[in-house]
């Protein structure tokens, strides 16, 4: 039962153009969304996140926008570069469960931005 | 300032060996947790540990065990290794506000 679900496995992009990487979710309780970077031979990095009671949150070239009552959130690189080559991560958390909130991750999106 | 810190690396075993992987972060955090990461499957949690002294089972928890050993190190123990262990293992930690921190990963091949 994937109750983050990424459905495609991989993306290819021209350097310039928008990224934009897509999530699921099936778990209403999940209040607090994440997405995480990972090069090769390293761990996930944190991006970006957003709560649900924003529908969208930018930092930089990266955005990420949720609407709950499709339970889908999307990220967007504007534009992207060769070094956002990478695998990307959804991830998603309930709210209110103290320290120990647990992340529940998607499969992952291989991002390749091409030249 | 090194974050969360994994070792090894690498590793090879061999069916029904035993080995603990270790983990220590820096930044004062009080969960941890552990996770491995499978192709098509993402990261799946195996254990987490909210504060010192307590552990709780996450989603593939059959086939390890774990110690919190204090607030710092979070080790994850396979008993008798099976080849279903190979796999990339993530220790993490948590603060209160923002996502985790992980370390750069075990890589775990069991023959």
């Amino acid at each position: 039962d994937q109750q983050v679900k990424q459905n495609s496995p991989s993306l290819s992009v021209q350097e310039g153009r928008i990224s934009i990487l897509n999530c699921d979710y099936t778990n209403s309780m999940f209040d607090y969304f994440l997405w995480y970077k990972k090069y090769p031979a390293e761990g996930p990095t944190f991006l970006i996140s957003i709560s649900s009671i924003k529908d969208k949150n930018e930092d930089g070239r990266f955005t990420v926008f949720l609407n709950k009552s499709a339970k889908h959130l999307s990220l967007h690189i504007v534009p992207s570069q060769p070094g956002d080559s990478a695998v990307y991560f959804c991830a998603a958390s309930p709210l209110g469960t103290g320290t120990a909130s647990k992340l529940t991750f998607g499969t992952g999106t291989r991002l390749q931005v091409t030249l | 300032n090194a974050g969360v810190t994994q070792t090894p690396k690498f590793q090879v075993l061999k069916t029904g060996q035993s080995m603990t992987l270790q983990c220590a972060q820096d930044m004062n955090h009080n969960s941890m947790y552990w996770y491995r990461q499978d192709p098509g499957m993402g990261l799946r949690l195996i254990y987490y540990s909210a504060s010192e002294g307590t552990t709780d089972k996450g989603e593939v928890p059959n086939g390890y065990n774990v110690s919190r050993l204090n607030k710092r190190e979070f080790s994850l123990r396979l008993e008798s290794a099976a080849p279903s262990q190979t796999s990339v293992y993530f220790c993490a930690s948590r603060d209160r506000k923002y996502g985790y921190t992980f370390g750069s990963g075990t890589r775990l091949t069991v023959v």
